[in-house]
């Protein structure tokens, strides 16, 4: 069975500073892994995803995420937050497309200016 | 509209009575996945449609959930006899390449079982 687990509930960041947000996951077969943002009073979105092929992915608003196997790790980076990054972040995997996605618990991140 | 679009936005239900909420998906997308989100926690998936199979029910908590769907149009998710603990947002998503499993969300029915 899969699952995901992001550590840190709720991340604080200064505006500017580097925003890192952690996801573990556990597959019996290489994954596919996702992030989904989800902004104040909205729907969850596509930030990025990994599926085959380069290891580091580029997503929307400047965010990229590193699938690194021997770690089971899929982290979410930003060298400078903004304000508008204010959101909850998801991280999800699935072992393949034909399977639904396993979600984490979700990681509310704050930045003050 | 273009989105995935969810009816209602807010539910609040007496235990024990039954609610039906609704989905209305992306057009031309053929897998629709509801899933349930409580307070502080996860998604949680729920069901999941793929065009005419059968449906993944592997995720329903219990036999008081159920849901349908009509090909590739809309769906419903009907919770019966509700209990405080169904209190969640139901989250729907469609996709239109379930390899890639990149999902379109909807805004969710908030409900709330008094």
């Amino acid at each position: 069975a899969q699952s995901v687990t992001q550590l840190g509930s709720h991340v604080s960041v200064s505006e500017g500073a580097l925003v890192l947000l952690r996801c573990n996951y556990s597959s019996s077969v290489p994954p596919y892994l996702f992030w989904y943002v989800q902004y104040p009073n909205q729907g969850l979105q596509l930030l990025l995803k990994y599926t085959t092929g380069a290891t580091l992915v580029k997503g929307i608003n400047g965010f990229e995420a590193e699938f690194k196997k021997s770690e089971t790790s899929f982290h979410l980076t930003k060298p400078s937050a903004h304000m508008s990054d204010a959101a909850e972040y998801f991280c999800a995997v699935t072992p393949s497309g034909n399977t639904p996605l396993v979600f984490g618990k979700g990681t509310r991140l704050s930045v003050i200016a | 509209g273009a989105g995935v679009s969810q009816s209602p936005s807010n539910k609040v239900t007496e235990k024990g009575k039954d609610v039906e909420l609704r989905c209305d998906p992306i057009s031309g997308h053929t897998a629709l996945y509801w899933y349930r989100q409580r307070l502080g926690q996860g998604l949680e998936f729920l069901i999941y449609f793929q065009g005419n199979s059968a449906p993944d029910k592997s995720g329903l908590p219990s036999d008081r959930f159920s849901a349908e769907r009509t090909g590739e149009s809309v769906s419903t998710l009907t919770i019966q006899r509700t209990q405080q603990e169904d209190s969640a947002v139901y989250l729907c998503a469609s996709s239109l390449d379930r390899v890639t499993g990149e999902l379109f969300f909807g805004e969710g029915s908030r409900l709330t079982v008094l």
